[in-house]
């Protein structure tokens, strides 16, 4: 079993659609990491978080620390949110990064 | 640097060939991490160099591979005797304790 799970492997979205992505993930960690990354391009952070909820335009995340779980929530997608998104996570200051899978989302007109 | 920088963007070299991979950090981040990854696989973790500590190498797959970082700043990630299943997309990333900032990648291709 891989130390971040993240679901779904790959999602379909329709213009508009409110989307979520779940990370689950089974070690101590200090930080949670967002990750996008375009096809051809290279990775992105879009949050770090340790507690609570962050916002940054169309994008939320979230992290239950107790339940060891975080979401990634997109209102009102648009086709240039396309890409992967990847889940990470670090066990303490400045460590390494442990990655999820990823989710592949398309989202079309 | 405004970001991390890679070079070069793209590599092709032949099997058994040695290659040497190059990132420039953002100025003044400590820390520097080389990622691989492989065609359809996630993200897999190579090294991590903090700054005069010595560096977690746990990542690394095989000794053909080795990575050094001079005088705190550049890093050279050298792979010898390239093989297929080394044709991937090297990343690397550098923070100053917080976010990660990654390079647009080196794509190589070993025929």
């Amino acid at each position: 079993k891989n130390e971040v799970e993240q679901s779904p492997q790959n999602l379909t979205a329709q213009e508009g659609e409110f989307i979520t992505i779940n990370c689950s993930y089974s070690v101590g960690i200090s930080a949670l990491h967002w990750l996008q990354q375009h096809p051809g391009g290279g990775i992105v952070s879009l949050f770090m978080l340790s507690s609570g909820k962050k916002k940054h335009g169309r994008l939320i995340a979230t992290i239950n620390i107790q339940e060891k779980h975080s979401s990634l929530h997109i209102t009102a997608s648009h086709p240039r949110d396309s890409a992967v998104y990847i889940c990470a996570v670090t066990a303490g200051t400045a460590s390494k990064l442990t990655f999820g899978t990823g989710t592949r989302l398309q989202v079309t007109l | 640097g405004a970001g991390v920088s890679q070079s070069p963007s793209n590599k092709v070299t032949e099997k058994g060939k040695d290659v040497e991979l190059r990132c420039d950090p953002i100025s003044g981040h400590t820390a520097l991490y080389w990622y691989r990854q492989s065609l359809g696989q996630g993200l897999e973790f190579l090294i991590y160099f903090q700054g005069n500590s010595a560096p977690d190498k746990s990542g690394l797959p095989s000794d053909r591979f080795s990575a050094e970082r001079t005088g705190g700043s550049v890093s050279t990630l050298t792979i010898q005797r390239t093989q297929q299943e080394d044709s991937a997309v090297y990343l690397c990333a550098s923070s100053s304790g917080a976010e990660a900032f990654f390079g647009q990648g080196t794509r190589l291709t070993v025929v």
